[in-house]
């Protein structure tokens, strides 16, 4: 069965620093994978998703990710964060032949102090 | 403008209502779903509805029930039956399971 780890639960930074959140997946089989950001009392939005092709995603808000097939991750970073970036942030995957549901993991907490 | 709607943004019920939590799409999307969201827990899948007239219960189902009559409507029913409902529930939509869901700005359910 897939699952998805998120190593951190909560990741403090200092503004203008570099973050990187860790996403790692168990599958055996092809994936597609997403980020997804959720500010304070909304919704998830969707940051940026690996369908095929290039394994350097970039999304929106000046992040990116990177999909590593042998080490089953997608981790995501930005060169240099802001505070409005301060949210919590959810890793998904989902089995591309067998038409699987999306599978979150458990999300990590960035907070970007001044 | 497409999107998903969930109404109201904050519900307040008493012990032992029914509550039914709204969510309309207008992105033609066949798939829609429903998640409850606790501090610390990630989301839960509660039920999700690949095709009108279809759904399939999900990982938390038990004191749920939806309905999907129409391809833009999957209304939630929060029973007595379910023990803890207070909650943040999302509603979210795609279009077909293995790919990216966009989601509702979510309704805050408190029971008292």
């Amino acid at each position: 069965a897939q699952s998805v780890t998120q190593l951190d639960s909560q990741v403090p930074v200092f503004e203008e620093a570099p973050v990187e959140l860790r996403c790692n997946y168990s599958s055996s089989v092809s994936v597609y994978l997403f980020w997804y950001v959720q500010y304070p009392n909304q919704g998830l939005q969707l940051l940026l998703k690996y369908l095929s092709g290039s394994t350097l995603v970039k999304g929106i808000n000046g992040f990116e990710a990177e999909f590593n097939k042998s080490q089953t991750s997608f981790h995501l970073r930005k060169p240099s964060v802001h505070i409005s970036d301060t949210a919590e942030y959810f890793c998904a995957v989902s089995d591309v032949n067998q038409g699987g549901k999306l599978i979150f993991g458990q999300g990590t907490e960035l907070s970007v102090k001044p | 403008d497409g999107g998903i709607t969930q109404s109201p943004k904050y519900l307040f019920r008493k012990e032992g209502q029914n509550v039914t939590l709204s969510c309309e799409q207008n992105l033609n999307h066949d798939a829609m779903y429903w998640y409850r969201q606790d501090p610390g827990q990630g989301l839960r899948l509660i039920y999700y509805s690949q095709i009108v007239n279809d759904f399939q219960k999900g990982d938390i189902a038990e004191g749920y029930s939806v309905s999907r009559e129409k391809k833009e409507s999957f209304p939630l029913t929060v029973t007595s039956a379910q023990k803890n409902p207070t909650a943040f529930y999302l509603c979210a939509s795609s279009i077909g399971t293995k790919y990216e869901q966009y989601f509702g700005p979510g309704t805050r359910l408190t029971v008292t």
